[in-house]
């Protein structure tokens, strides 16, 4: 079974510094990996994706994220936030070989960007 | 406009009494899926669907049933609603079950149950 750590629940930041949000995966087999953006009061949107290929992915809104097999990562950055980029994060991982779609979720990292 | 509707947004219960939300898509998606998500615990898969009459459980089934009479819908049924399935729900769907399909997810759904 595969899990998704993000060890960061917040991470605050001042506008246009830049930021990374950690993410940790752990699966026996090839995963897919995810990362999704939850504006408050929506649901969940799509901000970049790693199927195969290029290990550097870059998404919307200028936020991109590395994969390190390795170290079994994948972590979203951005060189300069912006107010807008409030929001909860979510990394999520699927089995490559997996059936049913089964999208697994880390805790979300809640990134406050402030004045 | 492609999208993934529930309703409704919100709600609250009290202990026992039946309720249902309902999940629409309009993009002819085969797979659909429910998730709650708690506080500090993510999102967390309740049950799945792969397609019309095709069901089955995810990480945290119990207390909870779907049906999947038409590819469009796929509702969330709560028989006996208990204090502690309260939380934000969520609805999303995707192409087919392959894992590498990019899942819509709907607006949620936040309920409480008193």
């Amino acid at each position: 079974a595969q899990s998704v750590t993000q060890l960061d629940s917040q991470v605050p930041v001042f506008e246009e510094a830049p930021v990374e949000l950690r993410c940790n995966y752990s699966s026996s087999v090839s995963v897919y990996l995810f990362w999704y953006v939850q504006y408050p009061n929506q649901g969940l949107q799509l901000l970049l994706k790693y199927l195969s290929g290029s290990t550097l992915v870059k998404g919307i809104n200028g936020f991109e994220a590395e994969f390190n097999k390795s170290q079994t990562s994948f972590h979203l950055r951005k060189p300069s936030v912006h107010i807008s980029d409030t929001a909860e994060y979510f990394c999520a991982v699927s089995e490559v070989t997996g059936g049913g779609n089964k999208l697994t979720f880390g805790t979300g990292t809640q990134l406050k960007v402030e004045l | 406009e492609a999208q993934v509707t529930q309703n409704p947004r919100y709600l609250i219960t009290v202990t026992g009494k039946k309720l249902t939300v309902t999940c629409s898509q309009n993009m002819n998606h085969e797979y659909m899926s429910w998730y709650r998500q708690d506080p500090g615990l993510g999102l967390r898969q309740i049950y799945y669907s792969m397609n019309v009459e095709v069901t089955d459980k995810g990480d945290v089934p119990e207390g909870y049933k779907v049906s999947r009479k038409e590819k469009r819908n796929f509702p969330l049924i709560l028989e006996s609603p208990s204090p502690n399935q309260t939380s934000l729900y969520f609805c999303a769907s995707s192409l087919t079950a392959e894992g590498a399909n990019v899942l819509t997810f709907g607006a949620g759904s936040r309920l409480t149950v008193l």
